[in-house]
C-alpha cells in the first residue's frame, strides 16, 4: 500500500519570503511519480510541480522547487518569493503505474502581507 | 474552453434519494477518474476508466455506480443517498494511463449535501 504523509497542517509565510512544505511517502513500486497540487479557495485543483522518481535532478517551476530525496522517501516543496495568490491548500501526491493518485492530508499555506 | 466540466456544481438532496453527477472532458484524454474529498479536505480516488473500461474500483459502496458512455464522459450515479455521502466529488482526466506520470486535470468539483 502507498502512503503519503504531510505533517504540517498549516504554514504561515510573509509576502516575498520563502516557505518549505514537508512530505514523506512510502511505496513498494520502483516506478512512480510525485506531484504537488494546490487547491485555492475556488476549490479548483491545480498542478504545481511534478517529479519523476527515476530522475535525480530536482524539478523546478518558476518560484516552486522540490527537494527530492529518494532514499529517505522525502519530497518537500519550496515556495520562494511568496505571493498572496499562493495561499491555498497544498497536497503532496504519489502516483503508481495505474495512475492512481494517493494524496497526503494537505498543508494550508497562509500568506500575510 | 473548459477542459473538464462537471454538472451540477452544487447538489442538495434528501437521504434516500438517487442522484447523478455528470463529467465531460474536451481534452481528448483516454482516462477519467472520480475522487471524493471529505469535510477535512482529504482526497481519495473512487474509480478510474480507461477507454471506457473500468480500471480502478476502490472500496466504494455498491450504491455508487460510474458509467462511461464514451471516452469524453464519466458520470457518477449514487443510489439511496446517506448523510455520509456529503462531500465534494471531483472528476479528473489524463492523457493516458500508462506510466502513471501524466498530469491529471480536475473539474471544478460538485459539492453534494445530503440532508
Amino acid at each position: 500500500a502507498q502512503t503519503v504523509t504531510q505533517s504540517q497542517p498549516e504554514m504561515s509565510v510573509q509576502e516575498a519570503e520563502t516557505v518549505t512544505l514537508s512530505c514523506t511517502y512510502d511505496t513498494s513500486e520502483s516506478d512512480y511519480y510525485l506531484f504537488w497540487y494546490k487547491q485555492p479557495p475556488s476549490r479548483q485543483m491545480i498542478l504545481v510541480i511534478r517529479q519523476e522518481a527515476y530522475k535525480q535532478q530536482n524539478a523546478t517551476e518558476n518560484r516552486f522547487s522540490v527537494n527530492f530525496q529518494k532514499a529517505a522517501k522525502s519530497f518537500s516543496l519550496k515556495i520562494s518569493d511568496s505571493q498572496l495568490g499562493d495561499a491555498a491548500m497544498y497536497f503532496c501526491t504519489l502516483t503508481d503505474s495505474w495512475g492512481k493518485l494517493q494524496f497526503g492530508a494537505g498543508t494550508q499555506v497562509v500568506v500575510t502581507p | 474552453d473548459t477542459a473538464v466540466s462537471q454538472t451540477p456544481k452544487y447538489l442538495v438532496t434528501q437521504m434516500g434519494n438517487d442522484k447523478s453527477i455528470k463529467c465531460e472532458q474536451n481534452l481528448g484524454h483516454d482516462t477519467m477518474y472520480w475522487y471524493k474529498q471529505d469535510s477535512k479536505k482529504f482526497l481519495k480516488i473512487m474509480f478510474s476508466y480507461n477507454n471506457k473500461e473500468l480500471i480502478i474500483n476502490e472500496t466504494v459502496p455498491n450504491r455508487f455506480s460510474p458509467k462511461s458512455p464514451d471516452k469524453a464522459h464519466l458520470n457518477l450515479h449514487i443510489n439511496s443517498l446517506e448523510l455520509g455521502d456529503s462531500a465534494v466529488y471531483f472528476c479528473a482526466s489524463s492523457q493516458q494511463l500508462a506510466g502513471g506520470g501524466n498530469e491529471q486535470f480536475f473539474g471544478p468539483g460538485t459539492r453534494l449535501t445530503v440532508l
